[in-house]
């Protein structure tokens, strides 16, 4: 089955500098990629998603790459603000017959003011 | 209603007791997911409902698991006996259904067993 691996667990940036989370998977079926944001004492909220058509999204300040050939994405947060800290989750799923998604271990970024 | 909502939003009790934790998806979402997810790991799945049925029980971690949903949208994960490996925060998402679709989740329940 699916396994996502996810780095680095902890990142701590200061304010106003750029972010990078990344996540690798394994099965070469997966078609749909998505990012959460999961604040403390609350539900994983989806921020930003990719499918494997394409290779860059990007929505505001934050952007979203995929390499299908290496099997990895990314999450790019640019210009990081204090409310961007929260742990975020990278997910894959083959999207064949029902949205079974395999989540990442997590990444707890810290953006100090 | 406005989102997934989960009940209770915490729940302590005694190794060895059942518990029920329920789950309210977004009206008119017909796929449902329960996850698990234990203090500083990832997101576990544990089963899938599809309307009433459930095509996907693979991640239930043993049969002192156990899930219902009726009419197409409540739903409840049941835990017996419980056990304090069974500690975390379960979460309920809801879809439109089909592939490749937002997954929305609600706030979770924190079942702590002592």
């Amino acid at each position: 089955g699916e396994n996502v691996e996810q780095h680095p667990s902890t990142l701590s940036v200061q304010e106003g500098d750029s972010a990078v989370i990344k996540c690798t998977y394994s099965d070469s079926a997966s078609n749909y990629f998505p990012w959460y944001k999961q604040e403390l004492g609350k539900g994983p909220q989806l921020i930003i998603d990719i499918r494997s058509n394409v290779g860059e999204k990007k929505d505001q300040r934050i952007a979203v790459t995929l390499n299908k050939t290496a099997k990895h994405f990314s999450l790019h947060i640019t210009e990081t603000q204090p409310e961007d800290s929260a742990v975020y989750f990278c997910a894959a799923s083959t999207g064949t017959g029902f949205q079974k998604l395999v989540f990442g271990t997590g990444t707890r970024l810290l953006v100090s003011p | 209603g406005a989102g997934v909502s989960q009940s209770p939003s915490n729940k302590v009790t005694e190794k060895g007791k059942d518990v029920e934790l329920r789950c309210d998806p977004i009206s008119g979402h017909t796929a449902l997911y329960w996850y698990r997810q234990s203090l500083g790991q990832g997101l576990e799945f544990l089963i899938y409902f599809q309307g009433n049925s459930a095509p996907d029980k693979s991640g239930l971690p043993s049969d002192r698991f156990s899930a219902e949903r009726t009419g197409g949208s409540v739903s409840t994960l049941t835990i017996q006996r419980t056990q304090q490996e069974d500690s975390a925060v379960y979460l309920c998402a809801s879809t439109r259904g089909g592939a490749n679709t937002e997954a929305f989740f609600g706030q979770g329940t924190r079942l702590t067993v002592v």
